[in-house]
Formats: C-alpha cells, structure tokens, sequence
C-alpha cells in the first residue's frame, strides 16, 4: 500500500536555526507532492505543492522543498525559523487525480 | 481565511447514536474529500465526492456515509458511534482537474463517550 513517512515526530530548534522535514513515499508513478501546515488551532494550510517541472519549489513563509525521484523524498526546509513557524507540518502524496494520503506529521516547537 | 466552512466546530455524542457533520464547500470547487485525524496521527482519507457522486473511498466501514449536494455543500454521516470514531473530521474541496492542493476546512472535533 502506498505510504507516507515523515521522519522526526517532534523537532525543537531556537530561532534563527535551519529547518529540515524529511519526507518519503512509497509510490512508484507518477505522484503530486504536497506540504500542509496547522498551526495551534487552526485549520490545514498549504504550504506549497509539487506537481512537475522544476524539482526545487518554493512556498509561502520563506519555506521550499526540494523532490529527488530518484530518492522518493520531497524535504522541507527553511533556512532561518521563526518563533510563528511553531507548529505541525504533513507532508502527502497524490496520485492522479486520486485522494491525499498523509504523512503522520511533524511537530516543530521554535524557542524565542 | 478558508473558503471551506465546517459545522459544528465541537461535538460529544454517545457511543450507539448516529451524528452527522457539515461541510460548505469554496464556491465552484467540484470536489470534495472527508478525512479522519485521530490525535497525533496525520488525516485519514474517508471517501470524496465527485458532482455528487462517491468516487473514491478508504478503508473506513459502510457506517460511514456521506452525501453531496449541488450547492457545493457535503454530509458525513456515521452510524452506530464507537469509541474509536473520536477524531477531528476535515473536509477538503476543490475543482477536480486543477492544479492546486485541496482548501480544508477547520474541522468538527467529534468526542464519542
């Protein structure tokens, strides 16, 4: 079954520090990509997508990611955190036209 | 802001009854999907909609149901409440066929006792 992997349930980083979410899924075709963000209380965000061309995407709130095939990843960084980005990244996977499927989540918790 | 509205924002219902959640879909956005986030887990696909019509669904039982209705407006309706079934329902909507994530709306907490 097609599967979704994010890698560190809870990262704690001080501001100004760089940001890495790993991402990993299990599907072979061809896949969209995708990064939601929840912040305390609030509904799901899109951070940004992937659907083709240039592997390095760029999103809202100074975020990227960057979709290796070859790998089957599609990280999320940032070079310089906020306090504000506190808050649970999920990585999914689309295929076709299908459903998202969801990574498990990660918490980042940014120290003042 | 979210153009997808979710009612109510808070539920506690019974283990047995029956409960049904509501969805306002963005305006044009043909599509809409219902999924499960039980707490610390990532959301749980349900089924989606299609013009009215179910056109995808995950490993949830035939309890739950759902129902779409031309004015972009949804339904999920879950049977014979269990214990498990305490989550936060999201619903998602978007045009089918356009190259943009899903608009999701900010949930109905569902507290099964």
């Amino acid at each position: 079954a097609q599967s979704v992997s994010q890698h560190n349930h809870h990262v704690i980083l001080s501001e100004a520090a760089s940001l890495e979410l790993g991402c990993n899924y299990s599907y072979g075709g061809t896949v969209n990509l995708f990064w939601y963000v929840q912040y305390p209380g609030q509904h799901l965000q899109l951070l940004l997508k992937y659907f083709s061309g240039d592997p390095l995407v760029k999103g809202i709130k100074g975020f990227e990611a960057e979709f290796i095939k070859s790998k089957f990843s599609f990280n999320l960084r940032k070079p310089s955190v906020q306090w504000s980005d506190t808050a649970e990244y999920f990585c999914a996977v689309r295929r076709s036209q299908g459903n998202l499927i969801f990574g498990k989540g990660t918490k980042l918790s940014v120290k003042p | 802001e979210t153009g997808v509205t979710q009612s109510p924002t808070h539920l506690i219902k019974t283990r047995g009854q029956q409960v049904t959640l509501r969805c306002s879909s963005q305006s044009g956005h043909n599509t809409v999907s219902w999924y499960q986030q039980a707490l610390g887990q990532g959301p749980q696909f349900i089924f989606q909609y299609y013009r009215e019509e179910e056109n995808g669904r995950g490993n949830f039982p035939p309890r739950f149901s759902g129902l779409q209705f031309p004015n972009y407006s949804s339904e999920l309706n879950v049977n014979a409440l269990e214990l498990d079934d305490s989550a936060l329902y999201l619903c998602a909507s978007r045009f089918l066929g356009a190259n943009y994530g899903y608009t999701f709306g900010s949930g109905t907490r569902l507290t099964v006792v």
